[in-house]
């Protein structure tokens, strides 16, 4: 069975860092691109980043360039995001997923539950 | 900048047909534009839908089907039920090669 568990999300203070993780199990990890995508509350879904099965290509929303880094580790069948100065609209639900290719064509095919963070003086 | 737009509410009777459409502000969707469909309930995770225009994800009913219609992808439930009241998301691959997701739709079914 696939599985995508987030852990690391908090309550940091605006400005700060955070990195959050997830755990893949059930799945060749390093054959798939993985993604982080955020849910402010209340709101909807929003794409954050992307990064290729060797991570050797990255891509962002802009909103979150020069801020976040997203990166793996293969041997681990890890994905990680790193957050720094962290603002209040970066509050969210974040979701770690996986990019399946069927057919010439790219979905998120598998979710995981998601990590809550806050960003509140 | 380009937006992926959706219907921000739409609503069906029981039985009955609706569609829920995914269109660019710029531009026109395209079997290039990788579009897919999510289902998402209050406090749970998406559930992918639809994928390669219209494949369903498995195990999703067959009363829903996945198009390109004109210049917008477009999600079809043909029979809707009550347990299809949902909150709709598409996701699109842009030009710019990031990924938008639309605002998305909620689906009353009354």
């Amino acid at each position: 069975e696939v599985q995508l568990v987030e852990s690391g999300g908090v309550l940091v203070h605006p400005g700060g860092s955070l990195t959050l993780s997830c755990a893949a199990s059930g799945f060749t990890f390093r054959s798939y691109w993985m993604t982080w995508v955020r849910q402010a509350p209340g709101k909807g879904l929003q794409w954050v980043a992307n990064i290729k099965p060797d991570g050797s290509e990255r891509s962002y929303v802009d909103s979150v360039k020069g801020r976040f880094s997203i990166s793996r580790d293969n041997a681990e069948s890890s994905l990680y995001l790193q957050m720094n100065s962290l603002r209040p609209e970066d509050s969210a639900v974040y979701y770690c997923a996986r990019w399946g290719y069927y057919s010439g064509y790219y979905h998120i095919d598998q979710w995981g539950r998601g990590t809550l963070v806050t960003v509140s003086s | 900048q380009t937006v992926v737009t959706q219907e921000p509410s739409v609503s069906v009777s029981p039985g009955g047909t609706v569609t829920l459409t995914c269109g660019l502000s710029s531009g026109s969707v395209s079997t290039s534009s990788h579009p897919s469909w999510y289902q998402q309930t209050p406090g749970q995770a998406p559930r992918p839908l639809i994928y390669s225009i219209n494949t369903r994800s498995s195990g999703v009913p067959n009363r829903f089907s996945g198009s390109i219609a004109g210049n917008k992808a477009a999600l079809t439930i043909t029979g809707a039920q009550a347990d299809d009241e949902s909150d709709y998301y598409c996701v699109l691959f842009l030009d710019s090669g990031l990924w938008m997701f639309g605002g998305g739709t909620k689906l009353t079914v009354l």
